[in-house]
């Protein structure tokens, strides 16, 4: 079946440097790949997302790439602030409404 | 943009006893609505989805059932809860023709 694989399962980083999260989807008729920021105890919230047509798409300190062919998507944060903390899901959306998400990354930066 | 309504937001149940969460939509007309858990520390579970009133497609066998009764409500129900149905519901909804899931604040459910 569809499966989404994300890398890594935690990831610690300084306070101002970058953070890189990655995925791997299988169902090659995905076509849209949205981010998913959990705080604690909250539910995710849209943060970012990118459609198969478009190889990268920027909002301030996030971004994200798509490399069809491989069948891979990344997140990068950079200039990371402790509100940055968080687990952050990655997902990949088939047909319109068939989205599934990877298994989370609890991303910590220390102040 | 549209909004939705989870209740209770938390619920503790003895183990046999049934369930149920209840999830509205309001801003959108004819969504696509999906139950997801979550257990403690882990990912998002798909366990239902609905595309119209009275349809729904069941993801994961469980003790668990979901109805849509009207275009903007869906409700998660069980006749006896396990000790595995402990976890975070969340609720979400996807507009037609937009494949943006939003979720709902969630109902965090213990059953001991």
């Amino acid at each position: 079946g569809e499966n989404v694989e994300q890398h890594p399962s935690t990831l610690s980083v300084q306070e101002g440097d970058s953070a890189v999260i990655k995925c791997t989807y299988s169902d090659s008729a995905s076509n849209y790949f949205p981010w998913y920021k959990q705080e604690l105890g909250k539910r995710p919230q849209l943060i970012i997302d990118i459609r198969s047509n478009v190889g990268e798409k920027k909002d301030q300190r996030i971004a994200v790439t798509l490399n069809k062919t491989a069948k891979h998507f990344s997140l990068h944060i950079t200039e990371t602030q402790p509100e940055d903390s968080a687990v952050y899901f990655c997902a990949a959306t088939t047909g319109g409404f068939k989205t599934i998400f990877g298994a989370g990354t609890r991303l910590f930066v220390k102040a | 943009s549209q909004t939705i309504h989870q209740w209770p937001a938390t619920l503790v149940q003895p183990v046999g006893s049934p369930l149920s969460l209840e999830c509205t939509v309001e801003g959108t007309s004819n969504p696509n609505l999906y139950w997801y858990r979550q257990a403690a520390g882990r990912g998002l579970q798909l366990l239902f989805y609905s595309v119209g009133i009275g349809q729904i497609s069941s993801e994961v066998p469980q003790n668990l059932s979901a109805s849509r009764p009207q275009d903007r409500q869906f409700i998660l129900s069980s006749k006896k809860l396990l000790l595995s149905d402990s976890g975070f519901y969340l609720c979400a909804c996807g507009g037609r023709g937009r494949d943006t899931q939003y979720f709902g604040p969630g109902t965090r459910l213990t059953v001991l």
